[in-house]
């Protein structure tokens, strides 16, 4: 059964940085594709970033691009999202995902509050 | 960015009534839509993988149909578990993107 359980999540003040870390059970970890997406109160779910099998190649959305870095540990069935410089835009439940081919599985996610 | 516009925002529906729900890509995605179920404080879960084909263990009330631009998801008999908000989303290209969102409430 796959399983994703976010965590590092919390309050913080703007321009102050957090560590979030999603540990991945039931499948193949480095065998898939990962992502982190968020969802601020009330709004759609948006994309913020991605990570291949290997760790070989990244890409985030423009909002996020050189304060966030999405990270894996392979050998420890672990993803990880460096978020640097918190704004309070970037309040939001926070969730990690699988891919292969598309998202198909979802972690229960972990709220972040960015807040002076 | 491939923008999704999904419609209606909100429906209020009767239990064993059918639901629709519209997803318009800005451009052509192909089948490239997905679509999920978020309930109330819980993560989105997959119902519909590139537009038609349903994922496993969704109810078969649950259909989609479309491509390119423009994509349906069907609710055939609503029941009162369905209530929750339904989200199409494109994974043809990066930026992955979302659409705003149904909530479908159970009258």
């Amino acid at each position: 059964q796959v399983h994703l359980v976010e965590s590092g999540g919390g309050v913080v003040q703007p321009g102050t940085s957090l560590r979030l870390s999603c540990g991945a059970s039931g499948f193949t970890f480095s065998s898939y594709v990962m992502h982190w997406v968020r969802q601020a109160p009330g709004k759609r779910l948006e994309w913020v970033a991605v990570i291949l099998y290997d760790g070989s190649n990244v890409d985030y959305i423009d909002s996020v691009r050189g304060r966030f870095s999405i990270s894996r540990d392979n050998s420890k069935n672990t993803l990880f999202l460096q978020m640097n410089s918190l704004r309070e835009d970037d309040t939001a439940v926070y969730y990690c995902a699988r891919e292969l081919g598309l998202i198909d599985y979802w972690g229960q996610g972990t709220p972040v509050t960015v807040s002076s | 960015e491939i923008v999704l516009t999904q419609s209606p925002d909100f429906q209020s529906v009767t239990p064993k009534e059918k639901v629709t729900i519209t997803c318009r890509a800005s451009q052509s995605i192909g089948n490239g839509l997905h679509w999920y179920q978020q309930k109330a404080d819980q993560s989105p879960k997959l119902l519909i993988k590139y537009a038609s084909q349903s994922f496993s263990g969704v109810p078969s009330r649950f259909s989609g149909s479309g491509s390119g631009t423009d994509f349906t998801l069907t609710i055939n008999s609503l029941e009162a578990e369905d209530a929750a908000t339904y989200y199409c989303h494109q994974s043809s290209s990066l930026p992955f993107t979302f659409g705003g969102g149904t909530k479908v409430e159970i009258k």
